[in-house]
């Protein structure tokens, strides 16, 4: 399974616009590239997952250059509520793959009023 | 649709017990799989079950044990309970079809003293 990077932690107001990115050098042809939000004592929830090019949700939008070796959460005007640790994990979707999700770190980041 | 419910929330055990968990996922999800989260090492995968098999399992010692009954729902297992147990377990659900979009449950706090 593919390596991520991303930054430990970062802070932002309120209002603004947040943008998260994740390395991963090492991506598979099979690979997809998803994020998820954690809030502190609850599970992980699902955000948004692209394959390259751009993707939007209601949510966030999913930036993929054309390499695919890093990917870029961009959370619109954040609010505090949006306070919460972000994961990119790189994985395939396919049905012969080894099941599991591989979480790194995260980044813990801190909307700020 | 409701979504993964994981019984019970709170748990407080001694070291040497054993203590089942229980995960109720999406309804017509057939895949569940088990999290562990900790401090200091995160969020790790223990196992995955589909149409009550296991299919993929984590680095976990054999204390740690599943199953999945014929109506999806599963069930997680620690025997000899050991105080680097207490963490939040957590549930995922998905379909076979979409397994990086994965639902979590709100977790079981264990507390081992």
């Amino acid at each position: 399974l593919a390596k991520t990077t991303q930054p430990i932690s970062m802070d932002s107001y309120e209002g603004q616009e947040v943008n998260i990115t994740c390395s991963h050098n090492n991506i598979a042809t099979n690979d997809y590239i998803t994020w998820y939000q954690q809030f502190p004592s609850q599970g992980p929830r699902f955000i948004i997952q692209g394959y390259k090019t751009k993707v939007t949700n209601e949510v966030a939008s999913l930036f993929i250059p054309a390499d695919r070796k890093s990917s870029t959460l961009s959370l619109p005007r954040v609010s505090l509520s949006d306070t919460a640790v972000y994961y990119c994990l790189v994985g395939s979707i396919s049905s012969g793959s080894a099941r599991q999700l591989t979480f790194g770190s995260g980044t813990q980041l801190t909307v700020l009023p | 649709k409701a979504g993964v419910t994981q019984t019970p929330r709170y748990l407080i055990k001694t070291r040497g017990q054993q203590v089942t968990l229980s995960c109720s996922p999406i309804s017509g999800h057939r895949s569940v799989s088990w999290y562990q989260q900790t401090p200091g090492q995160g969020l790790q995968f223990l196992f995955e079950y589909f149409s009550e098999t296991q299919r993929n399992k984590g680095n976990f010692p054999g204390r740690f044990s599943g199953r999945q009954f014929s109506n999806s729902r599963s069930e997680m297992n620690v025997s000899t309970l050991e105080l680097g147990d207490s963490a939040l377990y957590l549930c995922a659900s998905s379909t076979d079809r979409a397994y990086t979009e994965a639902f979590f449950g709100q977790g079981t706090r264990l507390t081992v003293v």
